[in-house]
């Protein structure tokens, strides 16, 4: 298994309130993603990232922004949470010979309510 | 609109027969093609792939077959065992986008 983990793996935060989600992996590999999983959805991708400082939008990012310092890290955060965001959230890696491959290793996830 | 749909939301098939599920896609822009296996409470783990270029690819039990002129993608499991009854998810990319169906529930039962 790819080493992937996610903080926290759950959260209830209230409306309005910020809140950043962590994926951290220990694969250097270069792509890293965030997708939410909704019922009736499936997976969509909310941002990407293909290598340290450089991301961009997916197919739902409004609402959403990111960040990747570090080969290793890349953050969600939601600058003012709605009730619209709850959902699982997985993040996902890719690339591990720096090369773009469409195969991606999930994490665990993350389950955020907001109330 | 959904770029990936997989109409059926569940299957149920016995023990050792063959299990096959749907996918079709609206782009023909699309030039890859994967299937995910997810289990309750964890995150999808990768099954499966095909590239534009071909119409099938076997990978033990597994063998999933590209029909670009239908844009559909299908996932065949034979046999099927009681192991492989979880959600299953086809997904279609461009290289930097990612697409994924609703996913299809599939039970074998014993």
């Amino acid at each position: 298994d790819a080493g992937i983990t996610q903080s926290p793996r759950h959260k209830v935060t209230e409306t309005g309130t910020p809140v950043t989600l962590r994926c951290h992996q220990t694969e250097n590999h270069r792509y890293m993603y965030w997708y939410r999983q909704d019922p009736g959805h499936g997976l969509r991708l909310i941002h990407y990232s293909y290598g340290v400082k450089d991301t961009d939008k997916g197919e739902v990012s409004d609402g959403y922004s990111v960040s990747r310092s570090k080969t290793e890290d890349f953050l969600l955060t939601l600058e003012s949470a709605t009730s619209s965001q709850t959902s699982v959230y997985f993040c996902a890696i890719s690339g591990g010979g720096r090369a773009l491959t469409y195969e991606q290793y999930f994490g665990p996830g993350t389950r955020l309510t907001v109330t | 609109d959904q770029q990936v749909k997989q109409n059926s939301p569940s299957l149920s098939v016995q023990e050792g027969r063959i299990s096959i599920l749907n996918c079709d896609y609206t782009n023909s822009m699309f030039d890859y093609f994967l299937w995910y296996k997810k289990y309750p409470a964890e995150g999808p783990t990768f099954l499966i792939s095909i590239s534009s270029i071909k119409d099938k690819n076997e990978d033990g039990r597994f063998t999933v077959f590209l029909n670009k002129s239908a844009k559909h993608l299908s996932l065949h499991i034979v046999p099927s065992q009681p192991g492989d009854s979880a959600v299953y998810f086809c997904a279609v990319s461009t290289g930097n986008q990612f697409y994924f169906g609703t996913g299809t529930s599939l039970t074998v039962i014993p």
